[in-house]
């Protein structure tokens, strides 16, 4: 099973809800990563999970909380958005977050959640 | 801020014809590059990851080219196909481990 699946596919949402997204791989990846990707532009990474310890927070905004609560299960709080977070959210995982003696791992992407915030 | 680019943003060609991206980025702290291609209403998908300065790599008629000294990338598509039509993505890794994309190249394979 080489999928990462995303949940919702779709998600509208007013600035004062309380939303969450979530992602799920079973393919024994340690690192898993959230990317915000608005139209037209690269996915520009928010957050990196290693061995379910939060190892990369780009500045993201606290309204933005992120979760690991296990190795296969990423999940993304959303509270107090604004419309300018409208965007497509993709996640995606690999086997490790560094790589290990130099190596770099190839990232599996989900197919992404957009969200339209109202 | 790191610098990735990638040139030209857009291609059009027909069917049959080969092709080449570029993709720019920081000579320094070099750690990995990585290409993924990205159709449209689909998921991104690796294509290639490298580390080594010279390296080469293919997967059936693509390829990629590495020259870290100078800072650029390389990916070629022999005999294009319209299954080819996609945005191609770079990514540049240092190594503090900052992760960026670079605005992608889109193409367009006509029959």
């Amino acid at each position: 099973d080489t999928e990462v699946t995303q949940t919702p596919k779709h998600l509208v949402m007013g600035m004062t809800n309380k939303k969450s997204l979530k992602c799920e791989q079973h393919m024994g990846h340690r690192a898993m990563y959230w990317y915000k990707q608005k139209a037209k532009k690269p996915p520009e990474l928010m957050f990196v999970y290693s061995y379910e310890k939060l190892s990369i927070n780009e500045s993201v905004p606290s309204r933005f909380s992120p979760e690991c609560p296990n190795s296969s299960l990423l999940n993304l709080h959303l509270h107090a958005l604004q419309p300018e977070d409208s965007a497509l959210y993709l996640c995606a995982s690999s086997h490790h977050y560094p790589g290990l003696a130099g190596d770099s791992y190839e990232q599996y992407f989900g197919p992404g959640t957009r969200l339209t915030v109202t | 801020i790191l610098n990735v680019e990638q040139s030209p943003q857009s291609l059009h060609v027909q069917e049959g014809d080969s092709t080449n991206f570029t993709c720019s980025f920081p000579s320094s702290n070099f750690y990995a590059l990585h290409w993924y291609r990205w159709e449209t209403a689909k998921s991104p998908e690796a294509l290639f990851v490298m580390t080594l300065n010279g390296d080469e790599k293919k997967k059936g008629r693509i390829s990629a080219t590495l020259n870290t000294k100078e800072g650029y990338s390389y990916l070629y598509i022999k005999g294009s196909q319209p299954e080819d039509s996609a945005t191609y993505l770079c990514a540049f890794v240092d190594y503090g481990q900052n992760f960026v994309f670079g605005p992608g190249t889109r193409l367009s394979v006509l029959p």
